[in-house]
This record gives C-alpha cells, structure tokens and sequence, in this order.
C-alpha cells in the first residue's frame, strides 16, 4: 500500500515563527502536493512539485515557499507564520502520468496563535 | 464561484437509506475522482472515472461527460459511511479542482 506520512498531525505556532511541515511519500512517486483545507472552501493547492527540485505554484502559494530536495520528501515551509494560515494542511502524491489518483497524508491541523 | 460545485452540502440518512450526492463541473475534464475524508482528516481515493459508471461494493459513481455532471451513489447506508465526500476534477493536467465536500451523516 502507498503510504504518505507527515511529521505531526497537530501544530501550534505562534505569529512571526518559522513552520515546518514534512510529507513523506514510499512509492516512487514523482508528483507530491500540498493542500489546505478550510471550511465552506474545500481543497486549495499551495505548490506542487512533479521532479525533485522542481515546484510549480498552486493557487494559493503566498506565504509559503517548499523545498525538494529527495523524490519521497516533500517540505511545506511558512517563513513567518500568520493567524490566516491557521489550517488544515494535506500532502498528497501521485505517478507521474495524468490520469493516476492522488495519495494523501493524514493531514497536519496547524494553529497559529 | 467554485468551479466544482457539490450538492447537498449536509445530509443525514437512517441506516440503509439510498444515498445520492451531486457533483456538476463547467468546463470540459479529463477524469473525476470521489474522495472520502473521515473524521480526523485522511482522505481515502474511492473512485476515478472518465466516462460511464463504477462500482465498488455497496458505492456506485457515474458520469455524464454531455452533462458536466457526476452522482455517487451509496446502497444499503451504514454509520461507518458517516465522513465528508468530495468531488474533484482534473483538466489536461495534475492539478485538481476540489469541490467544498459533502458531509454525510448515517444515523442507526
């Protein structure tokens, strides 16, 4: 079984910190993702990423930059955290061709306070 | 506006209802997926499809590409299908379009 993992599940942070949320992934896959997920708005895409080292912004990418520097590690990072991006956070991953599902991680719940 | 738009947004169910949840897109797509959160967050993949009907025990999804439209269907409802289900659409590329969910609750 494909299995994502993230390094917590629950977070608090406080205004202005350095955040760090890691996602990592044991099937090869070539594409890893990061969500957020907020009432009444659904699923929206921070960054993605399709080769190590390559990312792409997502629709939301403001605020927050990833790293990806090995295929199953994918890295969230919020330079300085804000009370807006209080958040449940989804790392997901998928083959490399169009048509496979996305395989998600557990999520991380990060408040900032 | 959401591109993906899901109905209804709440439903409650006694134990073995038929259970019926919407999902209209509007523009063309390559493939569609059905998605089941549970409480807690994971999100489980239950269905992708690009045309016609699939069926996986007692969860049937169908398509209709014409009509920009998608059901899932549930049979025989039991509380353990009690999660949030979600619709998502692919275009011509990785990236998907999540609609905001459908919460579900079965009641014994």
């Amino acid at each position: 079984d494909v299995k994502v993992t993230q390094s917590s599940r629950y977070l608090v942070k406080r205004t202005g910190e350095k955040v760090f949320l890691e996602c990592v992934q044991d099937m090869d896959h070539e594409n890893m993702f990061w969500y957020r997920q907020d009432p009444g708005l659904g699923l929206r895409l921070i960054y993605f990423s399709y080769d190590v080292k390559m990312k792409e912004k997502g629709d939301i990418p403001e605020g927050y930059s990833v790293s990806r520097e090995k295929k199953e590690r994918f890295s969230l990072i919020l330079e300085s955290a804000s009370t807006n991006q209080t958040s449940m956070y989804l790392c997901a991953s998928s083959t490399g061709t169009f048509y496979n599902e996305q395989f998600f991680g557990p999520g991380t719940r990060l408040t900032v306070l | 506006k959401n591109e993906v738009e899901q109905s209804p947004q709440n439903l409650t169910a006694q134990e073995g209802e038929f259970i019926t949840i919407n999902c209209s897109y509007s523009v063309g797509i390559s493939a569609l997926h059905w998605l089941q959160q549970h409480p807690g967050g994971g999100i489980v993949s239950l269905f992708m499809l690009s045309s016609g009907k699939k069926k996986h025990g007692r969860l049937i999804a169908t398509i209709n590409i014409q009509e920009k439209h998608s059901s899932l269907h549930i049979t025989a409802s039991h509380p353990r299908d009690s999660a949030v289900y979600i619709c998502a659409v692919r275009y011509n590329t990785d990236k998907l379009i999540f609609g905001t969910g459908t919460r579900l609750q079965v009641f014994p």
